[in-house]
């Protein structure tokens, strides 16, 4: 059971928008940074959207991210065939000693 | 350019141990922090927990506290991550990745490994 809540799967037809929720806790997303990673299969994950809404350098600007309170959202619009992949949304959580959490993984597939 | 190299595949029996390495290059100082996750099959990411690489401090996570160890020693002229799982099970079969980062307490990992794949079988 992870600590943040997401879609196991997601889909659309080439060039549509997918939108993946990622909802959390006050401990998590409500005081800290929403982060997304994109997981091609047989490959390491990817940095995709840091502090809630940043693209690293080299990541498209079809993939953008959000947060709202103790949810966050990433969008993915004008949708490719590389687009299918996993994708994980990831926060700092103040308790305990504090740790990363991630969501469970939405699978993106292109139809 | 930062790259993190990791060690091959291993193969355990239940009840051992393995040590994972991920070797660091690219960063000008030790300001910044190695993590470990894990991806079991059919599941999704876990983190296991980090190493500060200038004061050697580390934060595992609750559920391997225990049986996880994380080093990074400075005797080297190479800056080396280990990580250590001890009391190996079958559900500990996984590929392990190390990533860095410049926080501690953040969530962006914003440089990985390879992946190491740890399969534990009788």
């Amino acid at each position: 059971q992870s600590v943040l809540t997401q879609p196991p799967s997601a889909s659309g037809t080439p060039g549509q928008t997918v939108t993946i929720s990622c909802s959390g806790g006050s401990s998590n997303i409500g005081s800290n940074f929403v982060y997304w990673y994109q997981q091609l299969p047989g490959t390491a994950p990817k940095l995709l959207i840091y502090r809630n809404n940043q693209r690293p350098s080299g990541v498209p600007d079809r993939f953008s991210g959000s947060k709202s309170g103790t949810s966050g959202s990433l969008a993915i619009s004008g949708l490719r065939s590389e687009d299918e992949a996993d994708y994980f949304c990831a926060a700092w959580d103040d308790s305990l000693s504090g740790h990363v959490v991630f969501g469970g993984g939405t699978k993106v597939t292109v139809l | 350019q930062v790259q993190l190299v990791q060690s091959g595949a291993e193969v355990k029996k239940p009840g051992a141990s393995v040590k994972v390495s991920c070797e660091v290059s690219g960063y000008t100082f030790s300001a910044y922090v190695v993590h470990w996750v894990r991806r079991a099959p059919g599941l999704g990411l876990e983190w296991m927990g980090w190493i500060i690489a200038y004061n050697d401090k580390t934060n595992y996570a609750q559920s391997l506290q225990g049986r996880v160890t994380m080093t990074m020693p400075r005797d080297t002229s190479t800056r080396t991550a280990y990580m250590e799982l001890r009391s190996l099970r079958s559900d500990d079969t996984a590929l392990y990745y190390c990533a860095s980062t410049s926080s501690s307490r953040a969530a962006d990992l914003s440089f990985w490994g390879q992946g190491t794949l740890v399969i534990v079988s009788a």
